[in-house]
């Protein structure tokens, strides 16, 4: 089946310094691609839908200056945490679509900001 | 506001039992319920889905039922596999089709595990 790679897996880093994080589908081309992030005991939350060669959109609440996303390529997106605090510490993942509307997730990213 | 819920955190069942999984939703606008399996370290795959003209998808094991004046879902599962032991959450989408596709509410999930 389609497979979506994301890294790295985890990060730790130091608080005012910027993490990338890379979405990749592996064996089809994503347009679109979408990014989540889920805090401990809460469900995934929508953060950003991705379209390749054109701006992010952002959901309500999502600042699109702290959280940057590039689509350059149809089959790799990338979100910038950008000067990171403790409070993004969050589980961030990436979902692209596939064939016929599917979605096909990557693993996941558990952010930590000392 | 928690559009999506799933309001038992773990479940436990034996195997060979029947598992059921449930989850309710707030937005009537939602016309499209997906379920999601999570293993430990790896990303959400798609498990089955129902649109919200029908009341019950079935696939193998895996059955989906959609009560809409209710505005609730439940994903059966039967016989239930020490292997289905994972997170399963609930999903909806507004306006199905499209990338809208994308656009899913997710409840928290419920810890199924099936014991031997």
């Amino acid at each position: 089946g389609a497979v979506v790679s994301q890294h790295p897996s985890w990060v730790i880093c130091k608080s005012g310094t910027s993490v990338k994080i890379e979405c990749r589908s592996l064996d089809f081309q994503a347009t679109t691609m979408f990014w989540y992030r889920q805090f401990p005991k809460q469900s995934l939350m929508l953060m950003a839908t991705s379209n390749e060669g054109s701006k992010a959109t952002y959901e309500q609440g999502v600042e699109k200056d702290k959280f940057l996303i590039n689509h350059a390529s149809l089959t790799l997106s990338t979100l910038t945490v950008t000067s990171a605090h403790p409070e993004d510490s969050s589980f961030y993942i990436c979902s692209a679509a596939g064939g016929g509307g599917k979605l096909f997730f990557g693993s996941g990213t558990q952010l930590s900001v000392l | 506001d928690q559009q999506v819920k799933q309001n038992s955190p773990s479940l436990s069942v034996q195997e060979g039992r029947i598992s059921i999984l449930n989850c309710d939703y707030t937005n009537s606008m939602f016309d499209y319920f997906l379920w999601y399996k999570k293993y430990p370290a790896e990303g959400p795959t798609f498990l089955i889905s129902i649109s919200s003209i029908k009341d019950k998808n079935e696939d193998g094991r895996f059955t989906v039922f959609l009560n809409k004046s209710a505005k609730h879902l439940s994903l059966h599962i039967v016989p239930s596999q020490p292997g289905d032991s994972a997170v399963y959450f609930c999903a909806a989408s507004a306006g199905a089709g499209g990338t809208s596709y994308g656009k899913l509410t997710f409840g928290q999930g419920t810890i199924l595990t099936v014991h031997p």
